[in-house]
């Protein structure tokens, strides 16, 4: 089967950095995405790997790693607002259906 | 000019009645779905159609049933609900059936579904 973990909570301090990590077991794979989901909302995109590395995007950062089947957010400059949920995400084998991770809810403390 | 929009957005009712929710999407993309977020979070792909065709069908309770008129509406009708049912249901939709260029998906605001 395909499964996504991630950490259920991680609790941080305003300004500081977090790394919410994910892991995956897929028996192929297409690429790792990331969604962030604030109470009562909808989840958004964040950010997209295809490739190993690190993709940045403003405050919010995302890496992969191919061969180890791990990839992490990374959030710097905490603010209040990014308490929410966070999803890591990939296509199933075949690339037709998105597999959500249980989802980290991040607490951001002031 | 909201996206994805879905109606209602709050629905109570009762145990064995029949309602439907109504979704569509502005943004000219061929693929939508359906997922299911439970109480503890958990995102779970009910449904997905391409171009109005039925592509993913996950083992859901045939009470659920997904209509799509054109590729810019889906719909989800469930019958006789039960109080498992309760979740917030969320409507969706990408440019193409996920894959291999990580098409992004957007998802509308979500129906808060409470069966009593």
């Amino acid at each position: 089967g395909q499964s996504l973990e991630q950490p259920s909570e991680v609790t941080a301090v305003e300004g500081a950095i977090v790394q919410i990590n994910c892991t995956y077991q897929t028996s192929g794979f297409y690429g790792l995405s990331w969604y962030q989901q604030h109470d009562g909302g909808a989840p958004t995109f964040l950010s997209y790997n295809a490739l190993d590395g690190l993709e940045e995007t403003g405050r919010f950062s995302s890496f992969l790693s191919r061969s180890d089947s791990y990839g992490y957010l990374l959030l710097q400059e905490l603010q209040m607002k990014d308490s929410a949920s966070y999803f890591c995400a990939a296509p199933n084998t075949g690339g037709f259906k998105t597999i959500f991770g249980a989802g980290t809810r991040l607490f951001v403390k002031a | 000019d909201t996206a994805v929009s879905q109606t209602p957005k709050y629905l109570v009712t009762q145990m064995g009645n029949d309602k439907s929710i109504k979704c569509e999407q502005n943004l000219g993309h061929d693929t939508m779905y359906w997922y299911k977020q439970d109480s503890k979070k958990f995102l779970k792909i009910m449904f997905s159609y391409n171009n109005k065709e039925l592509i993913i069908n996950e083992t859901v309770p045939n009470r659920f049933s997904p209509k799509s008129p054109d590729k810019a509406h889906l719909n989800l009708h469930i019958n006789s609900l039960e109080l498992g049912d309760s979740a917030v249901y969320f409507c969706a939709s990408s440019q193409r059936p996920t894959g291999h260029s990580g098409n992004t998906i957007y998802f509308g605001e979500g129906s808060w579904l409470t069966v009593v």
